[in-house]
């Protein structure tokens, strides 16, 4: 079945600079690639998400690439401020069928300090 | 519209006891699901409902019952709980009919301690 790891489980940075989480999947087959951000005692929501027919997406500071040779996706958060602090979680969907089946990363503690 | 609701928001239980955690939801979506979260662990998927009528074992679902009640709600019983269950449990929801409606919306959480 499907795994994915995700590196690095914590990563602090200072406020203005560049965040980078990195994601590796098994399955290739996977064909969507979800980012959730979840605040301390909330629950996860979707902030960027990528389908393997496309290799990068950006919605103002966030940036998703995705590279299914080597399969693996990374988010990118330019410009940090302190409200991105928080734990991001990566997911890819298990199999390439119709059902949404997701199998998440263990997170990144993002630390961003003012 | 009130999203993704889950009943109860906490809930301490004794070995051996059970219970049923509520989920609803009111976007008209096809599929539910049902995550642990553990600490250092991520969501782990329990079990999930594609539609109405049907469910399938997730990554974790030994210990778990779960019932698609009817389009808007999804349940999920622990017959005899375990301290090993103490966990944040998250019910979500996603559209899944074509491309482009694969978004989880994820409800609140019941918090569930097993003493």
């Amino acid at each position: 079945g499907e795994n994915v790891e995700q590196h690095p489980s914590t990563l602090s940075v200072q406020e203005g600079d560049s965040a980078v989480i990195k994601c590796t999947y098994s399955d290739s087959a996977s064909n969507y690639f979800p980012w959730y951000k979840q605040e301390l005692g909330k629950r996860p929501q979707l902030i960027i998400d990528i389908r393997s027919n496309v290799g990068e997406k950006k919605d103002q500071r966030i940036a998703v690439t995705l590279n299914k040779t080597a399969k693996h996706f990374s988010l990118h958060i330019t410009e940090t401020q302190p409200e991105d602090s928080a734990v991001y979680f990566c997911a890819a969907k298990a199999g390439s069928g119709g059902y949404n089946k997701l199998i998440f990363g263990a997170g990144t503690r993002l630390a961003v300090h003012p | 519209n009130a999203g993704v609701t889950q009943t109860p928001k906490f809930q301490v239980l004794k070995t051996g006891q059970s219970m049923t955690l509520q989920c609803a939801q009111d976007m008209n979506h096809n599929s539910m699901y049902w995550y642990r979260q553990d600490p250092g662990m991520g969501l782990r998927l329990i079990y999930y409902s594609a539609s109405e009528g049907t469910t399938d074992k997730g990554e974790v679902p030994n210990g778990y019952n779960v019932s698609r009640l009817n389009k808007r709600e999804f349940s999920l019983r622990l017959e005899s709980a375990a301290p090993s269950q103490t966990s944040v449990y998250f019910c979500a929801s996603s559209p899944d009919r074509g491309i482009g409606n694969n978004e989880q919306f994820f409800g609140p959480g019941t918090r569930l301690t097993v003493l």
